[in-house]
Order: structure tokens, then C-alpha cells, then sequence
């Protein structure tokens, strides 16, 4: 069975730097048919993808945010991390990881996380 | 970024009916379109990929069309299970983008 689980502060200053940690089972991080995104959705509830780690460690960020973003993974202790600095209260959303490919091998997010709710205040 | 642009944003229906979202991308995104569905509290839930290929365990009563640029997504009866919120997502180009999502409620 594939879970992730998000886990970090659930309330962060402004200027601040937010650090989130997926935790997944069921699949390897290694796997080169698998990847890990990190996904937020606003309090007005639209999604925005925000970067991705594939299996060699090749991320890709959202170009907006790329600045800001920094995404890594521990395979070992089937980990994925995401540093965001310089929060404003307009990051204020679900942070959401999610597993990309899955046996359909398509860029589409099979499974999720139940997500972590972040407020920047 | 490629947008996407779902109509209608809200959606009231009955049980039984038969009902369509649409999705609009500002670009071609040929059939690189998955849809989702979420319920209150939940994380998206993968319906559809390729654009109508259905997720293994998502009953056939959901089905997906388009290419190009429009692009639909149609319940053929719906059920109690089935209120919800959906969302269209492109994977034809980064930055992967969503639709600003369709609520189905209860007419």
C-alpha cells in the first residue's frame, strides 16, 4: 500500500523558512518510474504544483517560486524535503506531497498525502 | 503557463442525472489532461489521465473526452458519492497547472 505523509510547523512568522518533510511507504524513492511533487492548495482551494524530485535527484521547480524552493530526498529513510524561504501570508495553504507515475507511468499524481496545513502569520 | 479553465464552477444536479464538467487550456495540450476529484478535508483523488483513460478502481460511470484544447469530463449517472469537488490538470508542459476546480452539489 503507497502513503505519504506530511509533516512541519503548522504555523510560521513572516521572513521565516518553512521546512516540510514527505515520508512515504509502499514505493522507493529510487524507483526510476517514480517521482515525488510538492503541491499546495489556497484557502480559495486552487492547487499549485510547486517543484518535483525524480528518482536521480533531478528536481524541477515551479519558475515562479524557484527562488524561494528547494527540494531534496533522503532515499535511505524514504524522505523528501522541501524548504521554502522568505514566507509571506500569502503562502498560507495545504502543503500537499504526491507520487507521480505510478503504474500508469503518467505525470499524473496517483497518490497523495492527507496533507499539512501551513499559516504564515 | 498554460491555464486552464473549467466551467461551470458550480454545478447542481440530481441523483441519476447525467452530468459534464468542461475544461478549457490556453494552449494544445494534445490529450495530456488527468482529472481529479476532491471531497472536503481530502486530497485530490486521481479519476483519469491521458484524458480519457480511466484510473485502475474508478467506476465507468465517470468518462473522459476532448484533445487539443477542450477537454470534458462526464458523470453518466450520478451517485450520492459523487458530490464533490473535480479538478483538470494539463501535464503537456512545466509548470504543471490546474483548472480552479468544479463543485457538484445537490440541486
Amino acid at each position: 500500500q503507497v502513503t505519504l505523509k506530511e509533516s512541519g510547523p503548522a504555523l510560521v512568522k513572516p521572513t521565516e523558512t518553512l521546512m516540510l518533510t514527505c515520508t512515504v511507504s509502499g514505493f522507493s524513492l529510487s524507483d526510476p518510474r517514480m517521482s515525488v511533487s510538492w503541491i499546495r492548495q489556497t484557502p480559495s482551494k486552487a492547487l499549485e504544483w510547486l517543484a518535483n524530485i525524480l528518482s536521480n535527484d533531478e528536481v524541477s521547480y515551479r519558475a515562479s517560486l524557484e527562488r524561494r524552493l528547494t527540494v531534496s530526498k533522503d532515499t535511505s529513510r524514504s524522505q523528501v524535503v522541501l524548504t521554502m524561504t522568505d514566507m509571506d501570508p500569502g503562502d498560507t495553504a495545504k502543503y500537499y506531497c504526491a507520487r507521480m507515475g505510478g503504474d500508469s507511468g503518467e505525470l499524473t499524481f496517483d497518490s497523495w498525502g492527507q496533507g499539512t496545513l501551513v499559516t504564515v502569520s | 503557463d498554460i491555464q486552464l479553465t473549467q466551467s461551470p464552477s458550480t454545478l447542481s444536479a440530481s441523483l441519476g442525472d447525467r452530468v459534464t464538467i468542461t475544461c478549457r487550456a490556453s494552449q494544445n495540450i494534445i490529450t495530456w489532461l488527468a482529472w481529479y476529484q476532491q471531497k472536503p478535508g481530502k486530497a485530490p483523488n486521481l479519476l483519469m489521465y491521458k484524458a480519457s483513460t480511466l484510473q485502475s478502481g474508478v467506476p465507468p460511470r465517470f468518462s473522459g473526452s476532448g484533445s487539443g484544447t477542450d477537454f470534458a469530463l462526464t458523470i453518466s449517472s450520478l451517485q450520492p458519492d459523487d458530490f464533490a469537488t473535480y479538478y483538470c490538470q494539463q501535464y503537456h508542459d512545466y509548470p504543471w497547472t490546474f483548472g480552479q476546480g468544479t463543485r457538484v452539489e445537490v440541486k
